[in-house]
């Protein structure tokens, strides 16, 4: 049983295309969030929702927009894409933002994005 | 802005030697967690430390959180080939914040 679900696993797209990832848990945890991890290995946070609100934006691009329809899915859409978007995209889940003892991540495999 | 320094980038050991990665922050953290990731694969959760001081341990790896709460490390001993991937250490400053990420440290393991 995955607990945390991405797809696709591989997208390989032109620039100027519109893409999205999407992102499913079944932990039955509040918060979620996308991370983007480049060629270096760098993770770096996005975007974290918690019960369906936007509690953390990150300065990224207005071409990056998150949505969670509900607290087990998070999606992330990309309008225009660029060839500096080319990396890992990693969505994780945590019980909740606000406890510690609960704040360890569960990541999802990982959406490889290679934009040419 | 808040960072969270690794080092070292690489580690390359013989198998059966130890490997020890740091990791620092300029500021107080309220805790530290740390992630494996294997090749191409996820970052998955190792350990959590909070108290200042604190080393737990889980067979022959060996976590530390500094007595300041602004550096911590681990240590594996008698390094395996199923040691093999990349360690981060990710920082969390305040209750509800986020989780600041180390450049984290590859380490590869000649058998």
């Amino acid at each position: 049983d995955t607990a945390v679900s991405q797809t696709p696993k591989y997208l390989v797209t032109q620039m100027g295309n519109d893409k999205s990832i999407k992102c499913e848990q079944n932990l039955g945890h509040d918060t979620m969030y996308w991370y983007k991890q480049d060629s270096k290995k760098f993770l770096k946070i996005m975007f974290s929702y918690n019960n369906k609100e936007l509690i953390i934006n990150e300065t990224v691009p207005n071409r990056f927009s998150p949505k969670s329809p509900d607290k087990a899915h998070l999606n992330l859409h990309i309008n225009s894409l660029e060839l500096g978007d080319s990396a890992v995209y990693f969505c994780a889940s945590s019980q909740s933002f606000l406890a510690p003892s609960s704040y360890e991540q569960y990541f999802g495999p990982g959406t490889r994005l290679t934009v040419t | 802005g808040q960072q969270v320094m690794q080092i070292p980038q690489y580690q390359h050991v013989q198998e059966g030697e130890d490997f020890t990665t740091y990791c620092n922050s300029s500021t107080t953290l309220s805790n530290i967690q740390w992630y494996k990731q294997r090749p191409g694969g996820h970052p998955v959760f190792l350990i959590q430390l909070v108290k200042s001081g604190e080393v737990k341990k889980q067979k022959r790896l060996t976590f530390q959180f500094g007595e300041a709460k602004k550096n911590s490390s681990l240590h594996i001993t008698a390094t395996q080939t199923t040691d093999v991937g990349t360690y981060f250490c990710a920082g969390l400053y305040n209750q509800g914040g986020k989780l600041i990420f180390g450049q984290g440290t590859e380490l590869s393991v000649k058998p």
